[in-house]
């Protein structure tokens, strides 16, 4: 089942560390989206990518986020000096095409960030 | 700013009852999506509407859109434990697969 796979699921780090979290999307899907989800709160839109271009990143902080999808390899969604308040659930999702209203994203199970 | 607003927050019942969920917008959008969501899990699509006043069916699951486009509801039949899971619907349909999603509504089904 080649489905959306994040890894690492759990990531733990101290303040000041940089987090790496990898998703790799279905099989010859070429749009991924990165949201980010608190405790029993739906999710956020962080960032949209298709194969080498950030297509929307509305959702990214300013600062010490980024994300990349080259051409080949996984996404990386990548946070520099981490804080507490970027302890949350990153899920990753990707679909083979963008603007059709059936279309239909495909969740990865998502990385815990904790940061110590 | 889009936002969908989901009612109730939290709900607990009884193995049998029946509930609805709400999920509400000021925006109108081209199409709204309901995903359940398992602990530690992503979250999975249920259904997507995209015409005003829709209404579709998934076992015990009906689903409707607003005859505007900006509101949607999840009613649930006979509620089992399996149906324990986080509800959250997500508006979209733009030139892209950018969904916004609602604020969750967390049912615990008790057996």
């Amino acid at each position: 089942n080649a489905g959306v796979m994040q890894n690492p699921r759990h990531l733990v780090r101290r303040r000041g560390q940089e987090a790496r979290l990898r998703c790799s999307p279905v099989k010859g899907h070429s749009h991924v989206y990165w949201y980010r989800q608190l405790p029993e709160e739906g999710l956020k839109f962080m960032v949209y990518l298709q194969k080498e271009n950030i297509i929307d990143e509305s959702g990214m902080p300013k600062e010490r986020f980024s994300a990349e999808f080259p051409k080949e390899g996984p996404s990386i969604l990548r946070i520099q000096q981490v804080v507490r308040g970027d302890s949350a659930a990153y899920f990753c999702a990707s679909s083979p095409v963008a603007g059709s209203l059936n279309e239909k994203l495909f969740f990865g199970s998502g990385t815990q960030l904790s940061v110590l | 700013t889009q936002l969908l607003k989901q009612s109730p927050q939290f709900l607990s019942i009884q193995e049998g009852e029946n509930l609805t969920v709400y999920c509400n917008s000021s925006s109108v959008f081209s199409s709204l999506q309901w995903y359940r969501q398992e602990p530690g899990e992503g979250p999975v699509l249920l259904v997507t509407v995209v015409t005003g006043g829709e209404v579709k069916k998934l076992k015990r699951l009906t689903f409707q859109f607003g005859d505007a486009r900006k509101d949607s509801s999840l009613h649930i039949t006979a509620a089992q434990p399996g149906d324990t899971g986080l509800y959250l619907c997500a508006g979209g349909g733009g030139a892209t697969n950018k969904l916004i999603f609602g604020t969750g509504t967390l049912l615990a089904v008790q057996p």
